[in-house]
């Protein structure tokens, strides 16, 4: 069985770093590219972008390009999703989902709490 | 970036009746499109896939059509379970754009 999972709730301060992880499970981990979804408090899904861990290509939405940094390390066959600095904007849930296609597994999602 | 566009913004259905959701391309995504259901508090559900093809699991009553930039989503008779907001995402250039969402609600 595909399974993703990932980390737990976060609570952060304005400027503060974090990293959050996904990891998959039940399927080849370099063989399927790993994508990241936001939804914003009362708002839609939003695609962040996505990496391939067999070589850690990654693509990302020009909205999010430059603030957000995605990883893999396939070694443990976990991605991964980073800021350097966070905003109270990046409040939101994050999702990681597996792409064969369309986005067909989904983890069960990461609160991250950005406020002072 | 290709914006997608959904309609109704809000579906208001009575248990037992048909709903027909809509999504339209900013330019042609060819078949490259996918429904997901999101209900509070769950991960998003892949529906339906390739325009046309339900994913594994999903109901007969669900369907989707369409191809290049406009598309459909139908529910053909609505059950308690399905009340929900549906998303569609074309899957044919990056960014793999959603569209804003139409949420389904009972009346």
């Amino acid at each position: 069985e595909v399974q993703l999972v990932q980390s737990g709730a976060e609570v952060k301060k304005p400027g503060e770093s974090l990293k959050i992880s996904c990891k998959g499970s039940g399927y080849s981990f370099t063989s399927y590219w790993i994508g990241w979804v936001r939804q914003m408090p009362g708002k839609g899904l939003e695609w962040m972008g996505i990496i391939y861990p067999g070589d850690s290509d990654t693509r990302y939405s020009p909205s999010f390009q430059g603030h957000v940094t995605m990883s893999a390390d396939k070694s443990i066959s976990t991605a991964y999703l980073q800021w350097s600095s966070l905003k109270a904007s990046d409040t939101g849930m994050y999702y990681c989902a597996r792409r064969s296609g369309s986005y067909s597994s989904w983890g069960q999602g990461t609160l991250v709490t950005v406020s002072s | 970036e290709i914006v997608m566009t959904q309609s109704p913004a809000t579906l208001s259905v009575s248990p037992g009746e048909r709903a027909t959701l809509s999504c339209r391309a900013s330019q042609s995504v060819s078949s490259n499109l996918a429904w997901y259901q999101h209900k509070p508090g769950q991960a998003p559900r892949l529906l339906i896939y390739g325009a046309s093809t339900r994913a594994t699991g999903m109901p007969a009553r669900f369907s989707g059509s369409g191809s290049g930039t406009e598309f459909t989503l139908t529910i053909s008779s609505l059950q308690s379970e399905d009340f929900a907001v549906y998303y569609c995402q074309q899957y044919n250039n990056w960014p793999h754009t959603f569209g804003g969402g139409t949420n389904v609600e009972i009346k």
